[in-house]
């Protein structure tokens, strides 16, 4: 299964640019990245995905290497409700086509005022 | 709001006892996803469940079950309490499972059952 190392915490002045990275070096070509956050105890929140192209929507944007082993989310201009748990999550299918998820322990990142 | 709902928000039981826990999935979501996630630990998949059928499963330990019905609305049972079981429990659900490779399916998650036990 491919995994996935993002750094336990990163701290983001608001109104800046949060750039939170993720590795996902052992990625097959047919898997996608995946991104979510957890605001405190909620129910965890789809923020993007992609394949191989870079993608943007109106909560930010997804930024993923030539060679597809790295990804960077960015979030344009970081608010204090963007303090959360973000979790880069890499789609892993098992013989038959079953659908393992795995979730790491995510980058915790604290907008500071 | 994901459109994900899940029964109750909150649970109180004992150690020994059994809880059920319902999610009902997105309107027209056929796959359902249970997690678990214990205090300040990441989220740990459980099990899938797709058109009524178990379609993968994570760490679930023997003592929970789980099923979809035909009107796509899932259970997690779980039994035999231990303190250890005290953990938020969410439901999240996804529109297809695609046989082969994977491909991207977003899922949706519910709010949550806070499940303590004493």
């Amino acid at each position: 299964d491919a995994k996935t190392t993002q750094p336990p915490s990163m701290d983001c002045a608001e109104g800046r640019a949060a750039n939170l990275p993720c590795n996902h070096s052992t990625i097959s070509g047919n898997e996608y990245v995946y991104w979510y956050r957890q605001i405190h105890s909620q129910g965890p929140q789809y923020i993007i995905h992609g394949l191989k192209n870079n993608e943007t929507n109106e909560m930010a944007s997804l930024i993923i290497t030539e060679d597809r082993k790295s990804s960077t989310l960015i979030l344009p201009h970081a608010t204090l409700r963007d303090t959360a748990v973000y979790y880069c999550i890499v789609r892993v299918g098992s013989a038959g086509g079953y659908q393992k998820v795995t979730f790491g322990t995510g980058t915790k990142l604290q907008v500071i005022p | 709001d994901s459109g994900v709902t899940q029964t109750p928000k909150h649970l109180i039981t004992a150690t020994g006892q059994r809880v059920t826990l319902r999610c009902s999935p997105r309107s027209g979501d056929l796959s359902v996803y249970w997690y678990q996630q214990s205090l300040d630990q990441g989220l740990q998949f459980l099990i899938q469940y797709y058109n009524g059928e178990e379609r993968a499963k994570g760490n679930i330990l023997e003592r929970f079950s789980a099923q979809q019905f035909p009107d796509l609305h899932s259970e997690l049972n779980l039994s035999s309490l231990e303190l250890g079981d005290s953990a938020l429990y969410f439901c999240a659900s996804s529109l297809r499972q695609t046989p082969g490779p994977s491909l991207g399916d977003t899922q949706y998650f519910g709010p949550g059952t806070r499940l303590t036990v004493l």
